[in-house]
């Protein structure tokens, strides 16, 4: 079946780590994009990729890496530099870029705890 | 003042109770959805409308453009049900409500 599958779905890190969450697709869709989810707020845009080799920042960057080699991966590294690292992470992706880019499908999503 | 708001936060019904949610926006938009987020944390789109009426088995979705408004409808609501139901509009950007638990008890 067509989905996004994230990993890991639970994580622990110690302070100063980086880490890097999967996010792989096989819907074919264009664009990609992470979101963060904290506790009484919406969802957050980390980064989004609209075509393979490009990619832009959102809302919250800082702190955050991510690539786009394949159309169908989008990872996302939480490097050491993000003050509160401690969130829900989700993925999704949509058919197309620009207006009228379709529905939304996310991922199960990865919690990440630092310790 | 949120570019997005959802009412009510929470909800409590009793199973085949009428709910509805409530989702009121300030920003233009092309597109508004509807999405479910389960207990375990994934998220599923239930609707995606620009105008109009959308219905999908119990639920059903409407809105308003003009009075930048729109309702999610659950008929003969399910524990099942139980889920946080989040509002996003697609304006230059996607902008998500901070989203509505609901809990149906048997």
């Amino acid at each position: 079946d067509g989905g996004i599958t994230q990993s890991p779905k639970y994580l622990f890190r110690k302070e100063g780590q980086n880490v890097t969450l999967s996010c792989e697709q096989n819907l074919n869709h264009d664009a990609m994009y992470w979101y963060r989810q904290d506790p009484g707020q919406g969802l957050r845009l980390i980064y989004y990729s609209q075509i393979v080799n490009d990619f832009q920042k959102g809302d919250i960057a800082e702190g955050y890496s991510v690539s786009r080699e394949k159309k169908e991966s989008f990872p996302l590294t939480v490097t050491s530099a993000q003050k509160n690292p401690t969130a829900f992470y989700l993925c999704a992706s949509r058919p197309r870029t620009g207006a009228n880019t379709g529905e939304l499908f996310f991922g199960e999503g990865s919690r990440l705890t630092v310790l | 003042k949120n570019e997005v708001e959802q009412s009510p936060q929470n909800l409590t019904a009793q199973e085949g109770e009428f709910i509805t949610i409530n989702c009121s926006y300030s920003v233009g938009i092309s597109a508004l959805h509807w999405l479910q987020q389960h207990p375990g944390g994934g998220i599923v789109s239930l609707f995606m409308l620009s105008s109009g009426k959308k219905k999908h088995g119990r639920l059903i979705a409407t809105i308003n453009i003009q009075e930048k408004h729109s309702s999610l409808h659950i008929t003969a609501s399910h524990p099942r049900d139980s889920a946080v139901y989040i509002c996003a509009v697609q304006g230059d950007k996607l902008i998500f409500g901070t989203g509505t638990r609901l809990q149906v008890f048997p």
